[in-house]
């Protein structure tokens, strides 16, 4: 399988504290991606980091890469109860069967920001 | 600009029963993929089109499930028959032409709110 694993696998804080969301995968990427999915609602892109990067920052978020480890890292800092929600990430790579390249997403996150 | 809707929204059927779940596409977006999330573990990848041709079929689960995408606009995945074990929910996404991408040309999915299916 593809897929990355989100670690942990659910995380509760208070309002205001900082979140992180670890993302593991198996094979080589193009590049990685974080998604976010609000309760009942499709999932939503936030932040794209390139296989040549290792860090990458957008509003509150920011995103670590180490290509060596097959690892990513999402920070959510100052957390509001708005963040509440489950996050993915995402593996943009190439199957090795089929040739086409493809979004593998793991099991998610469940974040909880308490007010 | 519309975003990419799916229906139903929730679908609950009897074991053997058929169910087709359909998704609209953003207008403009050659690439279509289906996913699916059984409870709690992996949003995983069933198939992927390029307009009305399967680019990538190799996460369909068995010969019960057939997505077609007729004239390459919106898309249909029927389940027929009906397992419990295929209960979950089906997520449509959408992406433009790689030469049109922003991002640099990566493939970045928009994706509609979701099919629930449960199978009694």
């Amino acid at each position: 399988s593809q897929q990355g694993e989100e670690d942990p696998q659910a995380l509760s804080i208070q309002e205001g504290e900082n979140a992180t969301m670890n993302c593991s995968y198996k094979t080589s990427i193009n590049n990685l991606q974080w998604y976010r999915q609000n309760s009942g609602r499709g999932l939503v892109h936030l932040i794209l980091i390139r296989s040549n990067e290792r860090e990458k920052h957008s509003g509150r978020l920011r995103v670590t890469l180490d290509t060596s480890k097959k690892s990513s890292s999402l920070l959510i800092t100052a957390s509001r109860a708005a963040d509440t929600a489950s996050y993915f990430c995402a593996t943009d790579a190439r199957m090795a069967r089929t040739g086409a390249n493809n979004l593998f997403f793991g099991t998610g996150t469940r974040l909880t920001v308490i007010p | 600009e519309a975003g990419v809707t799916q229906f139903p929204s929730h679908s609950v059927i009897e074991k053997g029963q058929t169910v087709t779940l359909r998704c609209d596409p953003i207008s403009g977006h050659d690439n279509l993929y289906w996913y699916r999330r059984v409870m709690g573990k992996e949003i995983k990848f069933l198939l992927h089109f390029v307009k009305e041709s399967k680019q990538d079929e190799s996460g369909m689960p068995n010969n019960r499930f057939l997505a077609e995408r007729t004239g390459g606009t919106y898309s249909t995945l029927k389940v027929q028959p009906a397992e419990l074990e295929d209960s979950g929910v089906y997520f449509c996404a959408s992406s433009q032409d790689p030469r049109l991408r922003e991002f640099g040309g990566a493939n970045v999915l928009t994706f509609g709110a979701g099919s629930r299916l449960t199978v009694l």
